[in-house]
């Protein structure tokens, strides 16, 4: 079955700063990549999406990398701010049926210091 | 932040006890999904219901039992649970069918003593 590895385990930069989070899968046949952001006490909030046909997606400070021949996709936080502070968690799916099975990673813990 | 909402939002019971969590949604999805969530691990998927038939047991004891009665609810009970099984328990729904976003519930902080 799908594996799902990512990197680090925790992230710490300064306000103003990029961050970027790594993912790794196993199975060339996952075609979706969500991204979710987890603050503490609160459920998890999809941010990003990316699907297998897209090498790169954009919204407003957050982007997601796509790479299917090294099975990787990374997440990328540009001018972080003290909000941005959360677990981010990355999961693909290989989808079997009719229903979307996620696999996630361990989870990064970002924060940003003012 | 309305579109999954979960019932009780906290939980303790002993390990004799039997209760049942409650999950509803409100977004128009056709599948909905169980998922535990511990310390220091990644979330676990449990069970998937894809237009109210189970698509997937992830290996999970018997002491959790779902049900869907329809596609907007879904219940876990909980019966002779041991204390590693308190975690939060987490609901999802999605449009079902491939490439579609999950949306989250609250969760339901479960202890078991």
């Amino acid at each position: 079955g799908e594996n799902v590895e990512q990197h680090p385990s925790t992230l710490s930069v300064q306000e103003g700063d990029s961050a970027v989070i790594k993912c790794t899968y196993s199975d060339s046949a996952s075609n979706y990549f969500p991204w979710y952001k987890q603050e503490l006490g609160k459920r998890p909030q999809l941010i990003i999406d990316i699907r297998s046909n897209v090498g790169e997606k954009k919204d407003q400070r957050i982007a997601v990398t796509l790479n299917k021949t090294a099975k990787h996709f990374s997440l990328h936080i540009t001018e972080t701010q003290p909000e941005d502070s959360a677990v981010y968690f990355c999961a693909a799916s290989n989808p079997q049926g009719g229903s979307e099975k996620l696999v996630f990673g361990k989870g990064t813990k970002l924060t940003v210091n003012p | 932040e309305t579109g999954v909402t979960q019932t009780p939002r906290h939980l303790v019971m002993g390990m004799t006890n039997k209760k049942s969590l409650k999950c509803e949604q409100h977004l128009g999805h056709n599948a909905m999904y169980w998922y535990k969530q511990s310390a220091k691990k990644p979330l676990e998927l449990m069970f998937v219901y894809n237009f109210k038939e189970q698509t997937e047991n992830n290996s999970v004891p018997s002491r959790f039992s779902p049900e869907c009665p329809n596609s907007s609810h879904l219940f876990l009970h909980l019966h002779t649970l041991q204390p590693e099984d308190s975690a939060l328990y987490l609901c999802a729904s999605s449009q079902g069918g491939r490439g579609h976003a999950q949306y989250f519930g609250p969760g339901t902080r479960l202890t078991v003593t």
